[in-house]
């Protein structure tokens, strides 16, 4: 069956350093994998996605995300963390053949200042 | 804004009530979607049209009733809610259904079941 897990309820970190929110996934075949992100009373936004090639996207934000196949992963990077990128991540997964996307529980980020 | 709105942004209802929620689509996508979304739970896609043609239905009960009658156009119809429906209902649109597409979500329609 397919899956994402994002092990992470809430990631806390400091303006200016490093973040990184974690998501495994699990699905048959080649993966097409997905970051939104939810601020409050908004629908999702659109981060960047992979679908084949390099392993390292960029995408909206200065956001970036690292595909690892061997370790089942996409996890969301971004080198230096703003107050405003305060919010909720969704990782999603689809499998070819299907119409359906899966997504994970989400991670809330939370960057202090 | 994602060009995908939804209207009302904010509803409640009663158990015995009939209601329907609203998405429009400015993008010129083709798919449309509908997904619940509950506290500390994953997005769950309850339907999906292709070209107007409902090409899934996640096993959602029948009390929610689906309409597209244009690609532009997606309704949620509700009737006899239970409080366990109450939820962000959102409403997504692509360019088609294929697995490379990205989705671009309205803001939601916050249910409230009484």
């Amino acid at each position: 069956a397919q899956s994402v897990a994002q092990p992470e309820d809430q990631v806390n970190v400091a303006e200016g350093n490093p973040l990184t929110v974690k998501c495994t996934y699990s699905v048959s075949g080649n993966p097409y994998l997905f970051w939104y992100v939810q601020y409050p009373n908004r629908g999702l936004q659109f981060l960047l996605k992979y679908i084949t090639g390099d392993n390292l996207v960029k995408g909206s934000y200065g956001f970036e995300a690292e595909f690892n196949k061997s370790q089942t992963s996409f996890h969301l990077k971004k080198p230096s963390a703003l107050v405003s990128d305060s919010a909720l991540y969704f990782c999603a997964v689809r499998a070819p053949g299907t119409y359906k996307y899966i997504f994970g529980t989400g991670t809330r980020l939370k960057v202090l200042a | 804004e994602t060009g995908v709105t939804q209207t009302p942004r904010h509803l409640v209802m009663g158990m015995t009530n009939k209601k329907s929620l609203k998405c429009e689509q400015h993008l010129g996508h083709n798919a449309m979607y509908w997904y619940k979304q509950s506290a500390k739970k994953p997005l769950e896609l309850m339907f999906v049209y292709n070209f107007k043609e409902q090409t899934e239905n996640n096993s959602v009960p029948s009390r929610f009733s689906p309409e597209c009658p244009n690609s532009s156009h997606l309704f949620l119809h509700l009737h006899t809610l239970q409080p366990e429906d109450s939820a962000l209902y959102l409403c997504a649109s692509s360019q088609d259904a294929g697995v490379q597409e990205t989705q671009y979500f309205g803001p939601g329609t916050r249910l409230l079941v009484l």
